[in-house]
Protein backbone atom coordinates (compact mmCIF):
# COMPACT_ATOMS: atom_id res chain seq x y z
CA UNK A 1 0.00 0.00 0.00
CA UNK A 2 1.05 3.38 -1.06
CA UNK A 3 1.38 6.15 2.28
CA UNK A 4 3.49 7.97 4.59
CA UNK A 5 5.25 6.03 7.50
CA UNK A 6 5.66 7.88 10.52
CA UNK A 7 7.79 6.42 13.37
CA UNK A 8 7.31 6.41 16.23
CA UNK A 9 4.24 6.94 17.11
CA UNK A 10 4.99 7.88 20.78
CA UNK A 11 7.98 9.75 21.52
CA UNK A 12 9.40 11.30 24.53
CA UNK A 13 12.15 13.67 25.34
CA UNK A 14 14.56 14.12 27.95
CA UNK A 15 15.63 18.46 28.88
CA UNK A 16 18.66 18.79 26.37
CA UNK A 17 17.97 16.09 24.04
CA UNK A 18 17.49 16.34 20.53
CA UNK A 19 15.09 13.91 19.03
CA UNK A 20 14.42 12.85 15.20
CA UNK A 21 11.28 12.08 14.08
CA UNK A 22 10.68 10.11 11.07
CA UNK A 23 8.80 10.32 8.00
CA UNK A 24 9.04 7.82 4.98
CA UNK A 25 6.96 7.67 1.70
CA UNK A 26 6.32 5.58 -1.38
CA UNK A 27 4.05 7.34 -3.22
CA UNK A 28 6.93 9.20 -5.30
CA UNK A 29 5.96 12.56 -4.55
CA UNK A 30 8.37 15.68 -5.00
CA UNK A 31 7.03 17.54 -1.57
CA UNK A 32 7.07 16.63 1.93
CA UNK A 33 6.33 18.87 4.63
CA UNK A 34 6.13 18.71 8.76
CA UNK A 35 3.49 20.52 10.76
CA UNK A 36 3.09 21.27 14.39
CA UNK A 37 -0.16 20.62 15.91
CA UNK A 38 -1.18 21.84 19.22
CA UNK A 39 -4.59 21.23 21.42
CA UNK A 40 -7.25 22.98 20.13
CA UNK A 41 -5.01 24.46 17.59
CA UNK A 42 -4.82 24.52 14.19
CA UNK A 43 -1.68 22.83 12.08
CA UNK A 44 1.17 25.05 11.78
CA UNK A 45 3.76 24.82 9.28
CA UNK A 46 7.57 23.88 10.67
CA UNK A 47 9.44 23.10 7.87
CA UNK A 48 8.86 21.86 4.02
CA UNK A 49 10.46 20.34 0.67
CA UNK A 50 9.94 21.07 -2.83
CA UNK A 51 12.64 18.59 -3.85
CA UNK A 52 15.45 16.54 -3.18
CA UNK A 53 18.18 18.36 -1.28
CA UNK A 54 16.58 21.34 -0.39
CA UNK A 55 14.30 22.19 2.22
CA UNK A 56 12.66 26.10 3.57
CA UNK A 57 11.69 27.09 6.83
CA UNK A 58 7.89 27.43 7.66
CA UNK A 59 6.35 30.03 9.80
CA UNK A 60 7.63 28.36 13.12
CA UNK A 61 11.29 26.53 12.41
CA UNK A 62 13.03 27.54 15.36
CA UNK A 63 14.44 25.21 17.20
CA UNK A 64 14.13 22.24 14.78
CA UNK A 65 16.19 20.87 11.96
CA UNK A 66 15.37 18.71 8.51
CA UNK A 67 17.20 16.97 5.73
CA UNK A 68 16.07 15.94 2.64
CA UNK A 69 18.81 13.64 1.19
CA UNK A 70 16.39 10.91 -0.68
CA UNK A 71 12.98 11.80 -2.59
CA UNK A 72 10.93 9.03 0.48
CA UNK A 73 12.43 10.65 3.55
CA UNK A 74 12.20 14.02 5.01
CA UNK A 75 13.04 13.64 9.33
CA UNK A 76 12.70 16.29 11.62
CA UNK A 77 14.75 16.67 14.75
CA UNK A 78 13.26 18.94 17.67
CA UNK A 79 16.34 20.51 19.20
CA UNK A 80 17.01 21.23 23.02
CA UNK A 81 16.79 24.88 21.36
CA UNK A 82 12.97 23.95 21.06
CA UNK A 83 11.68 25.00 24.75
CA UNK A 84 8.35 24.21 24.23
CA UNK A 85 8.11 20.23 22.29
CA UNK A 86 5.16 19.23 23.61
CA UNK A 87 3.01 18.07 20.60
CA UNK A 88 1.49 16.11 17.59
CA UNK A 89 4.26 16.49 14.89
CA UNK A 90 2.92 15.38 11.27
CA UNK A 91 5.13 15.09 7.96
CA UNK A 92 2.74 15.50 4.42
CA UNK A 93 3.42 15.17 0.75
CA UNK A 94 2.14 16.40 -1.81
CA UNK A 95 2.66 15.17 -5.97
CA UNK A 96 4.22 18.46 -6.45
CA UNK A 97 5.21 21.59 -4.18
CA UNK A 98 3.06 23.86 -5.98
CA UNK A 99 0.21 24.69 -3.37
CA UNK A 100 -2.25 23.48 -6.13
CA UNK A 101 -2.10 19.73 -4.93
CA UNK A 102 -3.97 18.19 -1.75
CA UNK A 103 -1.27 17.08 1.06
CA UNK A 104 -1.41 13.54 2.48
CA UNK A 105 -0.72 13.24 6.07
CA UNK A 106 0.69 10.41 8.17
CA UNK A 107 -0.65 8.90 11.41
CA UNK A 108 1.50 11.10 13.72
CA UNK A 109 4.04 11.43 16.15
CA UNK A 110 3.47 12.40 19.67
CA UNK A 111 6.25 13.83 21.47
CA UNK A 112 5.95 15.20 25.26
CA UNK A 113 8.47 16.11 27.65
CA UNK A 114 9.79 13.80 30.44
CA UNK B 1 -7.75 38.96 9.70
CA UNK B 2 -6.83 35.59 10.22
CA UNK B 3 -5.60 33.60 7.04
CA UNK B 4 -7.93 31.14 7.29
CA UNK B 5 -11.08 31.52 9.58
CA UNK B 6 -13.62 28.74 10.88
CA UNK B 7 -16.72 28.69 13.36
CA UNK B 8 -14.94 26.92 16.25
CA UNK B 9 -18.58 25.13 16.73
CA UNK B 10 -19.33 22.47 18.06
CA UNK B 11 -22.31 21.80 15.99
CA UNK B 12 -24.19 19.28 17.61
CA UNK B 13 -26.94 17.79 15.14
CA UNK B 14 -29.35 14.68 14.74
CA UNK B 15 -29.02 11.79 12.49
CA UNK B 16 -30.18 12.89 8.82
CA UNK B 17 -30.14 16.56 9.31
CA UNK B 18 -28.31 18.84 6.66
CA UNK B 19 -25.60 21.23 8.26
CA UNK B 20 -23.81 23.79 6.52
CA UNK B 21 -19.70 24.99 7.84
CA UNK B 22 -18.21 28.10 6.37
CA UNK B 23 -14.80 29.65 6.24
CA UNK B 24 -13.53 32.96 5.08
CA UNK B 25 -9.53 33.27 3.66
CA UNK B 26 -7.64 36.59 3.71
CA UNK B 27 -5.84 36.21 0.53
CA UNK B 28 -7.63 37.02 -2.45
CA UNK B 29 -4.46 35.43 -4.84
CA UNK B 30 -5.01 31.87 -3.42
CA UNK B 31 -5.88 29.16 -5.92
CA UNK B 32 -6.57 25.87 -4.62
CA UNK B 33 -9.20 24.94 -1.94
CA UNK B 34 -9.73 21.63 0.56
CA UNK B 35 -12.13 20.36 3.01
CA UNK B 36 -9.88 17.90 5.42
CA UNK B 37 -11.76 15.61 8.14
CA UNK B 38 -9.49 15.04 11.02
CA UNK B 39 -10.98 12.23 13.72
CA UNK B 40 -10.09 12.67 17.41
CA UNK B 41 -6.20 12.43 17.83
CA UNK B 42 -5.69 11.00 13.97
CA UNK B 43 -4.33 12.53 11.18
CA UNK B 44 -6.48 14.99 9.03
CA UNK B 45 -7.85 13.31 5.49
CA UNK B 46 -8.67 14.99 2.46
CA UNK B 47 -12.08 15.05 2.21
CA UNK B 48 -12.72 16.78 -0.88
CA UNK B 49 -10.89 19.69 -3.68
CA UNK B 50 -13.31 22.45 -3.81
CA UNK B 51 -13.70 23.91 -7.42
CA UNK B 52 -14.86 27.10 -8.70
CA UNK B 53 -17.95 25.97 -9.58
CA UNK B 54 -19.19 24.05 -7.01
CA UNK B 55 -18.47 20.41 -6.56
CA UNK B 56 -20.50 17.25 -5.08
CA UNK B 57 -18.96 14.34 -3.69
CA UNK B 58 -21.71 11.71 -2.35
CA UNK B 59 -23.79 13.91 0.45
CA UNK B 60 -21.06 16.85 0.56
CA UNK B 61 -21.25 19.62 -1.76
CA UNK B 62 -18.74 22.34 -1.61
CA UNK B 63 -19.30 26.13 -2.84
CA UNK B 64 -16.62 28.80 -3.61
CA UNK B 65 -16.94 32.18 -3.67
CA UNK B 66 -14.07 34.04 -4.91
CA UNK B 67 -15.53 37.45 -4.46
CA UNK B 68 -16.49 36.96 -0.96
CA UNK B 69 -13.07 34.86 -0.40
CA UNK B 70 -15.67 32.26 1.24
CA UNK B 71 -15.93 29.11 1.19
CA UNK B 72 -18.72 25.88 2.46
CA UNK B 73 -19.02 22.59 3.04
CA UNK B 74 -22.80 21.29 3.14
CA UNK B 75 -23.63 17.36 4.78
CA UNK B 76 -26.93 16.08 3.81
CA UNK B 77 -28.19 13.04 6.06
CA UNK B 78 -25.81 13.49 8.40
CA UNK B 79 -24.44 9.80 10.11
CA UNK B 80 -22.74 8.95 13.03
CA UNK B 81 -19.75 8.34 11.44
CA UNK B 82 -19.62 12.05 10.10
CA UNK B 83 -18.66 13.04 13.66
CA UNK B 84 -15.02 14.97 13.56
CA UNK B 85 -13.49 18.35 12.98
CA UNK B 86 -13.63 19.30 9.61
CA UNK B 87 -10.98 21.41 8.13
CA UNK B 88 -10.60 24.69 6.00
CA UNK B 89 -7.27 24.44 3.95
CA UNK B 90 -6.36 27.47 1.23
CA UNK B 91 -3.11 27.83 -0.41
CA UNK B 92 -0.71 30.38 0.57
CA UNK B 93 0.40 31.30 -3.07
CA UNK B 94 1.21 35.25 -3.51
CA UNK B 95 2.03 35.95 -0.04
CA UNK B 96 4.65 37.27 -0.63
CA UNK B 97 5.98 38.29 2.95
CA UNK B 98 5.85 34.08 3.78
CA UNK B 99 8.66 31.72 3.39
CA UNK B 100 6.14 29.07 2.83
CA UNK B 101 4.37 30.46 -0.22
CA UNK B 102 3.23 27.23 -1.32
CA UNK B 103 2.32 25.47 1.14
CA UNK B 104 -0.67 25.57 2.75
CA UNK B 105 -2.86 27.38 5.25
CA UNK B 106 -4.74 25.18 7.61
CA UNK B 107 -7.44 26.69 9.07
CA UNK B 108 -8.40 25.47 13.05
CA UNK B 109 -11.85 23.84 12.47
CA UNK B 110 -15.13 23.00 12.84
CA UNK B 111 -16.55 20.10 15.48
CA UNK B 112 -19.28 18.35 14.09
CA UNK B 113 -21.29 16.03 16.65
CA UNK B 114 -24.09 13.45 15.14
CA UNK B 115 -26.10 12.42 17.89
CA UNK B 116 -28.63 9.44 17.45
Amino acid sequence: DGGITQSPKYLFRKEGQNVTLSCEQNLNHDAMYWYRQDPGQGLRLIYYSQIVNDFQKGDIAEGYSVSREKKESFPLTVTSAQKNPTAFYLCASSATGGGNQPQHFGDGTRLSIL
Amino acid sequence: RKEVEQDPGPFNVPEGATVAFNCTYSNSASQSFFWYRQDCRKEPKLLMSVYSSGNEDGRFTAQLNRASQYISLLIRDSKLSDSATYLCVVNKRGTVSSNSGYALNFGKGTSLLVTP
